[in-house]
């Protein structure tokens, strides 16, 4: 596609169920970021693929915060047993450049998620 | 630890009025600076890429600046206009790795435009 896409835009969840959000980058993009951006605040870093390769998942807040990108396109980052802290709205950003450090980044959307 | 200071925290002024943004960051080895515009429910969006040599660059209205020897950078706006209402995060990556440390994210400046 011509632009990063993530689905869904919004989600609304029950305390304790389980999301998934799907990102589907730019086509040819080697690495792929998710970030947690809370209001008012800036991004903050979860997880980084190149490729298939998780190479960094150190901003993951806890285990029940998953991520793959099993052929090296689309990602799903999945959220287990949901909490209020959760609520927040998680960006996927993909690039040509292998570390993302160098080339131009590119932002979906984001998938704003609400946990009642 | 790598840090990027953003100010003002938010900003208000009237339609056509210049404004200037600062970015102020502890980053190293430094590789270059970003600054994107974020627009209310929307991804951030670059607006400037600038490395080491480079002092300024012009996007339209947007003008960047940076100075690698006291680490600060600003971005002025020219003319405002209502669409600029945004939230503008400056970003600074390093040389080497990824992930984690490769990019560090200001908190962003909130910038309204009053009619």
């Amino acid at each position: 596609g011509a632009g990063v896409s993530q689905s869904p835009r919004y989600k609304v969840a029950k305390r304790g169920q389980d999301v998934a959000l799907r990102c589907d980058p730019i086509s040819g993009h080697v690495s792929l970021f998710w970030y947690q951006q809370a209001l008012g605040q800036g991004p903050e870093f979860l997880t980084y693929f190149q490729n298939e390769a998780q190479l960094d998942k150190s901003g993951l807040p806890s285990d029940r915060f998953f991520a793959e990108r099993p052929e090296g396109s689309v990602s799903t980052l999945k959220i287990q047993r949901t909490q209020q802290e959760d609520s927040a709205v998680y960006l996927c950003a993909s690039s040509l450049d292998p570390s993302g450090n160098t080339g131009e980044l590119f932002f979906g959307e984001g998938s704003r998620l609400t946990v009642l | 630890k790598n840090q990027v200071e953003q100010s003002p925290q938010s900003l208000i002024i009237l339609e056509g009025k210049n404004c200037t943004l600062q970015c102020n960051y502890t980053v190293s080895p430094f590789s270059n600076l970003r600054w994107y515009k974020q627009d209310t429910g929307r991804g951030p969006v670059s607006l400037t890429i600038m490395t080491f040599s480079e002092n300024t660059k012009s996007n339209g209205r947007y003008t960047a600046t940076l100075d690698a020897d006291t680490k600060q950078s600003s971005l002025h706006i020219t003319a405002s206009q209502l669409s600029d209402s945004a939230s503008y995060i400056c970003v600074v990556s390093v040389h080497s790795g990824g992930g984690a440390d490769g990019l560090t994210f200001g908190k962003g400046t909130h910038l309204i435009i009053q009619p």
